[in-house]
């Protein structure tokens, strides 16, 4: 069965303290994996999508990097409007079905 | 531009009433969709369209009726609600699905149920 965890659930920094965030997925024949930011009452925002193990993409102070089973979100030197729920996703390993979504890690930076 | 256009925003209605959500893209996308997010859970896949027609639906009761009149819009029809179907509403949509392509979400139509 396709599965996506994302660690910690509950993430509390303080601005400048480095950290990262985990997503392990158990899918065969990945075919992307998508990082989104969801700030409350909002939709997911995109951000990254990784194909390949090796693959690293930066976008600001966050990085996203790929194995063959897992990803990581690098946040450096994060400040307060960092502050959100970062969403894993992945597609389905089998039939013509689109994303399932990690529960994903609320990330909350202090000043 | 990425752009997917939700309306309206907040939504409050009966269980008897009749109401509809409505989404537009202007990106070319040949697939669009419908997912359901409660409150601290991730959103939860509900309907697919690919070129405007329905090509999933992830065993979603009834009540809810999805319409695709062409290729930039998508609605969702509402009617006999439960208050438990209260929630926020996503709108996405991406190039063909089969490719892999990234899923362009909406900022989501706050839907109550009363």
């Amino acid at each position: 069965e396709d599965q996506v965890t994302q660690s910690p659930e509950a993430l509390r920094l303080q601005e400048g303290e480095s950290s990262s965030l985990n997503c392990s997925y158990t899918v065969s024949g990945l075919r992307g994996l998508f990082w989104y930011r969801q700030d409350p009452g909002k939709g997911p925002e995109f951000l990254f999508t990784l194909y390949s193990a090796g693959e690293e993409k930066e976008k600001e102070r966050l990085k996203a990097t790929l194995t063959k089973k897992e990803s990581f979100l690098h946040i450096t030197a994060p400040k307060p409007e960092d502050s959100a729920t970062y969403l894993c996703a992945v597609p389905r390993s089998s039939g013509n079905t689109p994303l399932v979504f990690g529960k994903g890690t609320r990330l909350s930076v202090i000043a | 531009d990425t752009e997917v256009t939700q309306t309206p925003k907040h939504l409050v209605m009966g269980m008897t009433n009749k109401k509809s959500l409505k989404c537009e893209q202007h990106m070319g996308h040949r697939a669009m969709y419908w997912y359901k997010q409660k409150a601290k859970k991730p959103p939860e896949l509900m309907f697919v369209y690919s070129y405007e027609k329905l090509s999933i639906n992830e065993s979603v009761p009834s009540r809810f009726s999805p319409e695709c009149p062409n290729s930039s819009l998508l609605n969702l029809h509402l009617h006999a609600l439960q208050p438990e179907d209260s929630a926020l509403y996503l709108c996405a949509s991406s190039q063909l699905w089969e490719h892999g392509n990234t899923i362009y979400f909406g900022e989501g139509s706050w839907l109550t149920v009363v």
